[in-house]
């Protein structure tokens, strides 16, 4: 199994802050890229499934890019809230499954 | 069902006992797949069915855990001669058709606690 990495582990910023974070993963044998975030006490929700490089997606305030080609992803938050404290988990597909890294722990103050 | 439920929500035993954790995915996805995260790491993938049958079984740690789906719907991930380093939060999640693309729907975990 290849290691997908993420950074920072966690942020604090204040509420009107922008933020980005980063997601590596395995360059070769791309198929789709997952972000999700998870609320502390609910179930891990899908943000947004890449597959192709160069991708941007957008929810909201929340976008993110792609580039398979060197194996990573951005994803930024415009104008943080405090209801966006989470931890954005990014997963990358190998041989049917998904591998997470290890999170980055979001946490935005009012 | 609505989304994906698993219970119990929280499980405490003690060490040697035998546990069952349950998944009930959402109705009609044939993807199920059981991760299990322990404090300040991600998800760690354990089992992914497809059907009723285990697709890749190849993150269950040792052959105290097994898992089944014998109806290809409500999964049961099972834990013989639980051991402390068995605690963690245990996720199940589901989706429609496994395909790379398509999101995972999760549920909100078993939290087994091995005292």
């Amino acid at each position: 199994i290849l290691n997908v990495e993420q950074s920072p582990q966690s942020l604090h910023v204040q509420e009107g802050d922008s933020t980005n974070f980063t997601c590596s993963f395995p360059s070769s044998n791309f198929y789709a890229l997952h972000w999700y975030r998870w609320e502390t006490a609910k179930s891990p929700e899908a943000l947004f499934v890449m597959t192709l490089n160069g991708d941007e997606k957008k929810k909201g305030r929340i976008s993110a890019t792609l580039n398979t080609k060197e194996g990573y992803s951005y994803l930024y938050i415009k104008g943080s809230q405090p209801e966006d404290s989470a931890t954005y988990l990014c997963a990358f597909v190998q041989g049917g499954k998904l591998i997470f890294g290890q999170g980055t722990e979001l946490s935005v103050k009012p | 069902g609505a989304g994906v439920s698993q219970t119990p929500s929280n499980k405490v035993t003690e060490k040697g006992k035998y546990v069952e954790l349950r998944c009930d995915p959402i109705s009609g996805h044939t993807a199920l797949y059981w991760y299990r995260q322990s404090l300040g790491q991600g998800p760690e993938f354990l089992i992914y069915f497809q059907g009723t049958g285990a697709a890749d079984d190849s993150g269950l740690p040792n052959d105290r855990f097994f898992a089944v789906r014998p109806e290809g719907s409500v999964s049961t991930l099972k834990i013989q001669r639980t051991e402390r380093g068995d605690s963690a939060v245990y996720l199940c999640a589901s989706s429609a058709t496994g395909s790379s693309n398509e999101k995972l729907f999760f549920g909100s975990g078993t939290q087994l606690s091995v005292l």
